[in-house]
């Protein structure tokens, strides 16, 4: 069965701190991943994704995320996070001919002005 | 071009009560979804639809029902309301394997 961890639960940063989030899973063959965001109040949205190709995938808002096969992992970053990027952001994957998306439990950023 | 819509928005229920959450998406995509988001508890699947004709179980299907009425439109049934069924509820649409995109949400509260 297919699994998605994210390591940190809550993050808490000043304004112009760089991002990382850690996402990892685990499924043997072709995977399509993603990552989404959650601004308060709000529905979930696509941030970024990876389906094949450059496993550094540029998103909106300046994120970007890279695929590493050999340690199954899509982690988050952001170069300088701003006050607007606080919200939860989620990775999900779909294994190769799934309907089924699985997503992490989420992370919760918080970025203080 | 609406994307996926969800009514209602809000609900307050008693328990025993039934609903019904609609959807509907107007984006021409095969599968539809619905989750239902606790705190720390990330987004939990409650029943998929692959395509028109088909419903499926996920997650958390108990004391849950679904219709996929058409192509267009998923709804999801409380027959019976429980408080532990206090909760954010989401539809999401994709073609199979591709973004999902999810609708503003219906946040249901029983007493």
């Amino acid at each position: 069965a297919q699994s998605v961890s994210q390591h940190n639960h809550h993050v808490i940063l000043s304004e112009a701190a760089s991002l990382e989030l850690g996402c990892n899973y685990s499924y043997g063959g072709t995977v399509n991943l993603f990552w989404y965001v959650q601004y308060p109040g709000q529905h979930l949205q696509l941030l970024l994704k990876y389906f094949s190709g450059d496993p550094l995938v540029k998103g909106i808002k300046g994120f970007e995320a890279e695929f590493i096969k050999s340690k199954f992992s899509f982690n988050l970053r952001k170069p300088s996070v701003q006050w607007s990027d606080t919200a939860e952001y989620f990775c999900a994957l779909i294994s190769g001919g799934s309907y089924i998306p699985t997503f992490g439990r989420g992370t919760s950023l918080i970025v203080h002005p | 071009n609406a994307g996926v819509t969800q009514t209602p928005k809000f609900q307050v229920l008693k328990t025993g009560q039934s609903m019904t959450l609609q959807c509907a998406q107007d984006m021409n995509h095969n599968s539809m979804y619905w989750y239902r988001q606790d705190p720390g508890m990330g987004l939990r699947l409650i029943y998929y639809s692959a395509s028109e004709g088909t419903t499926d179980k996920g997650e958390v299907p108990n004391g849950y029902n679904v219709s996929r009425l058409n192509k267009r439109e998923f709804s999801l049934r409380l027959e019976s309301a429980a408080p532990s069924q206090t909760s954010v509820y989401f539809c999401a649409s994709s073609v199979v394997g591709e973004t999902q995109y999810f609708g503003p949400g219906t946040r249901l509260l029983v007493l």
